[in-house]
């Protein structure tokens, strides 16, 4: 069972655009975080949001958490090369429960 | 700081085949986990040790064992390879176990089953 379900699977864009990643579920988590990953490389955590309706800006990526804690979004302003990357959602459910999403694959075109 | 460190990078196995993937870290961690990557399914929990001394089982267990050797190694074993225990293994480690804590990932083991 697949809780987390992330949208575009696939994005490529240009320099410069901007993009939103979509991270949706029918479950409520206690928090969510992000990570992004690089080919050969372990997912590299961005952020937390524990808070529903919670916003965390890191430089030109923003984060939200749905109000009813059941989706999120990951917004990049002016994106650069180097945010290409696997970007994944996960979600906490309980003290010991972590469930990733199914990943969203950005590619930035110079 | 190594942080966590996986070994082997890659490996191909036969079908029935045995091996250990090898996971250390040295950030004085508690907890340690492993997890499986498949094209569009995400990481999945194999198995992860909230502490030294235990081991529980996460989403898809088996045809694995683990063992935590001590409070920074952490190995998981295949006894008998399948074609669909191919897929990309991580590691990670994170100070406690707990929905606020921060994971740390190994650089990844490719396995193919043949």
């Amino acid at each position: 069972t697949q809780l987390l379900e992330q949208s575009p699977q696939f994005l490529s864009i240009q320099e410069g655009e901007n993009l939103t990643v979509y991270c949706n579920s029918s479950s409520v988590f206690s928090s969510l975080q992000w990570y992004r990953q690089e080919p050969g490389e372990g997912p590299v955590l961005l952020v937390t949001v524990v808070t529903g309706g919670e916003v965390k800006k890191l430089k030109r990526l923003t984060f939200q958490f749905g109000d009813a804690r059941k989706d999120s979004s990951l917004h990049i302003t002016a994106a650069q090369p180097g945010d290409t990357g696997l970007y994944l959602c996960a979600g906490a459910q309980g003290a010991n429960n972590l469930f990733f999403g199914t990943g969203t694959r950005l590619t930035v075109i110079p | 700081n190594a942080g966590v460190t996986q070994t082997p990078k890659f490996q191909v196995l036969k079908t029935g085949q045995s091996m250990t993937l090898q996971c250390a870290q040295d950030m004085n961690h508690n907890s340690m986990y492993w997890y499986r990557q498949d094209p569009g399914m995400g990481l999945r929990l194999i198995y992860y040790s909230a502490s030294e001394g235990t081991t529980d089982k996460g989403e898809v267990p088996n045809g694995y064992n683990v063992s935590r050797l001590n409070k920074r190694e952490f190995s998981l074993r295949l006894e008998s390879a399948a074609p669909s225990q191919t897929s990309v293994y991580f590691c990670a480690s994170s100070r406690d176990r707990g929905f606020n804590e921060k994971l740390f990932f190994g650089s990844g083991t490719q396995l193919s089953v043949l």
